[in-house]
């Protein structure tokens, strides 16, 4: 069975430019999580999907990030535009369904740098 | 609020030594606890978790105890090795918060043989 999948690796972009990370689950599991780790300090959620649904989005830090999971399968995550202090790494993770409470499975993370 | 802390590394151990990560929490209630660690190159994999006070989780030769009067959940092994060179991250769970994991800084932790 296939893990989390995240691309890419790795980005490296401007300021002020687009990207767009891609997050795989593993088949069937219906929650996703998107987390950030910056600077080497500590992870930090960013937001839950049921589903297709936005279920906690509390961790999310502002509009420039936009988070979409069409269809309920994989997930992506937007930054535009971004800035410096948006690098570091994104992870994204996936349990199965019926309970948010099942174990976490975690992709590699994107490693994102903003020059 | 809900926090993590966890010592800070880089911890440098010899193989066959003895590994303690310290590791604290706030929150209010009973929150589950949980280890995960990170090798070179790849994600995060839950290591070890505990539920309930007093609770002792335990994998590949790690051990952790939830501590409910100290607020910890120390991780420790009694003989290192060289393969469990990795960065190890501490994390809670509230049970009224979905499946929100909430991490400490991480702990590298290099063994030399």
């Amino acid at each position: 069975e296939a893990g989390v999948t995240q691309f890419p690796s790795h980005s490296v972009i401007e300021k002020g430019q687009t990207v767009t990370l891609r997050c795989d689950p593993i088949s069937g599991h219906d929650n996703l999580y998107w987390y950030r780790r910056v600077m080497g300090k500590e992870i930090k959620f960013l937001l839950h999907f049921v589903k297709e649904s936005k279920q906690d989005e509390s961790g999310m830090p502002n509009n420039r990030f936009l988070a979409e999971r069409t269809g309920g399968t994989y997930s992506t995550l937007k930054v535009q535009p971004a800035e410096l202090e948006d690098s570091g790494v994104y992870f994204c993770a996936s349990s199965q369904g019926g309970t948010p409470r099942g174990e976490q499975y975690f992709g590699p993370g994107t490693r994102l740098t903003v020059t | 609020g809900n926090s993590v802390t966890q010592m800070e590394g880089p911890v440098t151990l010899s193989e066959e030594a003895f590994l303690t990560i310290n590791c604290t929490y706030t929150a209010t209630g009973y929150p589950s606890l949980f280890w995960y660690v990170q090798y070179p190159g790849e994600g995060l994999q839950l290591l070890l978790k505990a539920t309930k006070a007093d609770d002792k989780g335990s994998n590949k030769g790690f051990e952790a105890t939830y501590r409910k009067e100290t607020t910890s959940f120390h991780l420790e092994k009694g003989s290192v090795q060289v393969s469990d060179s990795a960065v190890y991250f501490c994390a809670l769970r509230r049970g009224n918060q979905g499946g929100k994991l909430i991490f400490g800084q991480g702990t590298e932790l290099s063994v030399k043989p």
